[in-house]
């Protein structure tokens, strides 16, 4: 089985600042690994995902997450944050023979101030 | 992109009735849909996999008398709690796969309060 945490339930950060939001795994299997954002009254959208290659994977808006296969990580950053990332970030992983079928962790509130 | 509309996003019922949950794909053909639940402050944990055409899959734990999941074409999925009790109260999320893009993209979820 699949588990995921996400450590930090609420990131409260200023405008412009870097910000980083851990996320860890446990599997007994090979995984893909994906982080999805949720903007209020949203649903889910896919920010990144790493399924195979290499190992630091970049989303259009300035995000990038790196997956650590020893430490199990999967951490996703930005090294100036706006306003607009204010959101819900979660982390999930799926099975790589269950490609669809997700794990997701707590998720992380991303507070961006001005 | 691919949109997923789920319906509808607040509902509110009285405890013993039940309470039906829709989710469509708008502009792809889902052969398999997944339902999720969300309890405050936790994770979205995996309710069942809904299957086009046959039974749906329900995780361990999952009762599946009281939540009934009915995927009867390519772009629908309904979840149905019934006889539902205030501890059936959460937030509800589907996804949906497509299979030409690998990607499963998700609803914006129901907030079902029992009362």
């Amino acid at each position: 089985a699949q588990s995921v945490t996400q450590l930090d339930s609420q990131v409260p950060v200023f405008e412009e600042a870097p910000v980083e939001l851990r996320c860890n795994y446990s599997s007994s299997v090979s995984v893909y690994l994906f982080w999805y954002v949720q903007y209020p009254n949203q649903g889910l959208q896919l920010l990144l995902k790493y399924l195979s290659g290499s190992t630091l994977v970049e989303s259009i808006n300035g995000f990038e997450a790196e997956f650590n296969k020893s430490q199990t990580s999967f951490h996703l950053r930005k090294p100036s944050v706006h306003i607009s990332d204010t959101a819900e970030y979660f982390c999930a992983v799926s099975d790589q023979n269950n490609f669809n079928k997700f794990y997701f962790g707590s998720g992380t509130k991303l507070n961006v101030k001005p | 992109g691919a949109v997923v509309s789920q319906h509808p996003s607040r509902v509110i019922c009285k405890s013993g009735t039940s309470v039906k949950i829709e989710c469509r794909s708008l502009d792809f053909q889902a052969t398999t849909m997944f339902w999720y639940r969300q309890f405050p402050k936790q994770s979205l944990m995996l309710m069942a996999t809904s299957n086009e055409g046959s039974k749906a899959t329900y995780e361990q734990g999952v009762e599946k008398d009281k939540f009934l999941i009915n995927h009867a074409s390519l772009t629908l999925s309904t979840l149905t709690v019934t006889s539902a009790h205030p501890e059936d109260s959460s937030f509800y999320i589907c996804s949906a796969s497509d299979r030409a893009r690998a990607e499963a993209f998700f609803g914006q979820g129901t907030r079902l309060t029992v009362v």
